[in-house]
């Protein structure tokens, strides 16, 4: 157990709709960061947040967005979700902002149909 | 592009034998980390290896960088049929952690 908690497991939607996927770093943990995980496309790093502030952005669309709250936990949305939005999910944690290592959660596996 | 390229992309030995990935890249980094992946599960940390460093052990594993060549390897020292999993190379640079592909690695029992 990484200490990374993310929910709901699995989910299911349909095209168009709306989620929001919830992230729970380690304790201790003040970055957080959300990956996406496809067949085709390998591991895409989407966002960064590090005590509350976004650190570092990559390849995530206009249709999502991120937060983290003071509390630390972190949320992703997806919105006006297309099928090609199927996969899974990743969230991660570390101490630090930078340099070290990730702990990730067992993922969200998001399928739109 | 700041990711790294695995290679090869699939692997399949025997158990008992040494396993051998590599990863190579081009932009400058800060460090380069493994990490395994057993199938839709999420991804558990191997080993970090700082820009000045050049080799790094932990259990079976081995680590190597060659900064000059822009690559590192991952060697596993005689494997288990449980080795079987993606390995990805993970390159630090500033804020990102940015993965490769990956390499699945299976290993017969």
């Amino acid at each position: 157990d990484s200490g990374v908690t993310q929910t709901p497991k699995h989910l299911i939607t349909a095209t168009g709709q709306r989620v929001t996927l919830r992230c729970s770093p380690r304790s201790g943990d003040l970055s957080v960061y959300w990956y996406q995980q496809s067949l085709d496309q390998g591991l895409q790093f989407l966002i960064q947040y590090y005590n509350g502030e976004e650190r570092a952005k990559g390849n995530i669309l206009e249709r999502f967005s991120a937060q983290q709250f003071p509390d630390l936990h972190s949320e992703l949305n997806l919105s006006s979700l297309e099928l090609g939005d199927s996969a899974l999910y990743f969230c991660a944690s570390s101490v630090e902002q930078m340099n070290t290592e990730a702990f990730f959660g067992q993922g969200t596996r998001l399928t739109v149909v | 592009s700041q990711q790294g390229e695995e290679d090869p992309q699939a692997l399949s030995i025997q158990e008992g034998e040494n396993a051998t990935m590599n990863c190579s890249y081009k932009t400058s980094i800060n460090n380069l980390q493994w990490y395994r992946q057993n199938s839709g599960r999420g991804l558990v940390h191997l080993i970090l290896i700082r820009s000045n460093e050049r080799e790094k052990h932990s259990g079976r594993l081995r680590v190597t960088l060659d900064t000059s060549k822009k690559s590192s390897s991952l060697l596993i020292t005689a494997s288990r049929a449980a080795d079987t999993a993606s390995y990805f190379c993970a390159l630090t640079g500033g804020f990102k952690t940015i993965f490769g592909a990956g390499t699945r690695l299976f290993v017969k029992a």
